[in-house]
């Protein structure tokens, strides 16, 4: 049982360029979201998933596209990269519904934009 | 809208002293609680929750949190730091149905010999 798994675990892109982040999660939760995290800023969400195939918008979701085709899978794609989206990411999972909810989080993937 | 504040970017202690990391939330609707810790290059795993259950939470590795809604505040304790304890810790609120948070800006916590 891996938990949450999330790939590459750093990468270095140049402004405009284009990527993906793959967050992948072996426990059949239902909701994921994506944060990034900055100094001094804590984390962030993103994005989020309520169940396959839909996604909804978090605080700061500008510059991000997500899909969810498969229940275990949550892509994090920015289509044109900034300097200001380096930061770390993180995915995270939970199987409940309602505010109470434990998310389990991946070890983050660190991006650099030049 | 919810928040969480976090008082002091660091935190230090010495080995065997007691830990105070403190947090107040800010919320229109009943607020679940949560604490995170993040060890070094690592994602956040959950150290404890506040679910309305009880007002004093035992979490993980002999921290706890007491939930006062007077003071609207979340502090997390431990009476004796150990040198395994160094690691930043965030206090997250959720007031929505699909457990979205809303991280504090994190307390770096120092443990020294």
């Amino acid at each position: 049982n891996a938990g949450v798994t999330q790939t590459p675990k750093f990468r270095v892109l140049k402004t405009g360029q284009s990527m993906t982040l793959l967050c992948a999660q072996d426990m059949n939760h239902e909701y994921m979201y994506w944060y990034r995290q900055d100094p001094g800023m804590g984390l962030r969400l993103i994005h989020y998933s309520v169940g396959e195939g839909t996604t909804a918008k978090g605080e700061v979701p500008d510059g991000y596209n997500v899909s969810r085709l498969k229940k275990q899978n949550f892509l994090l794609g920015l289509e044109s990269a900034a300097p200001s989206q380096t930061s770390v990411y993180f995915c995270a999972s939970t199987q409940s519904g309602g505010p109470t909810g434990t998310q389990y989080f991946g070890p983050g993937t660190r991006l650099l934009v030049l | 809208a919810q928040s969480v504040t976090q008082l002091g970017s660091h935190v230090s202690v010495s080995e065997g002293a007691l830990v105070l990391l403190r947090c107040n939330y800010s919320s229109s609707v009943p607020p679940y609680l949560f604490w995170y810790v993040q060890y070094p290059n690592q994602g956040l795993q959950l150290l404890l929750k506040y679910t309305s259950a009880a007002t004093l939470v035992k979490g993980i590795n002999g921290f706890e949190a007491e939930f006062k809604k007077s003071e609207t505040s979340f502090h997390l304790t431990k009476p004796s730091a150990h040198m395994s304890d160094a690691a930043e810790y965030f206090c997250a609120v959720s007031v929505s149905g699909y457990s979205t948070l809303t991280f504090g800006k994190g307390t770096m916590l120092l443990v020294s010999p």
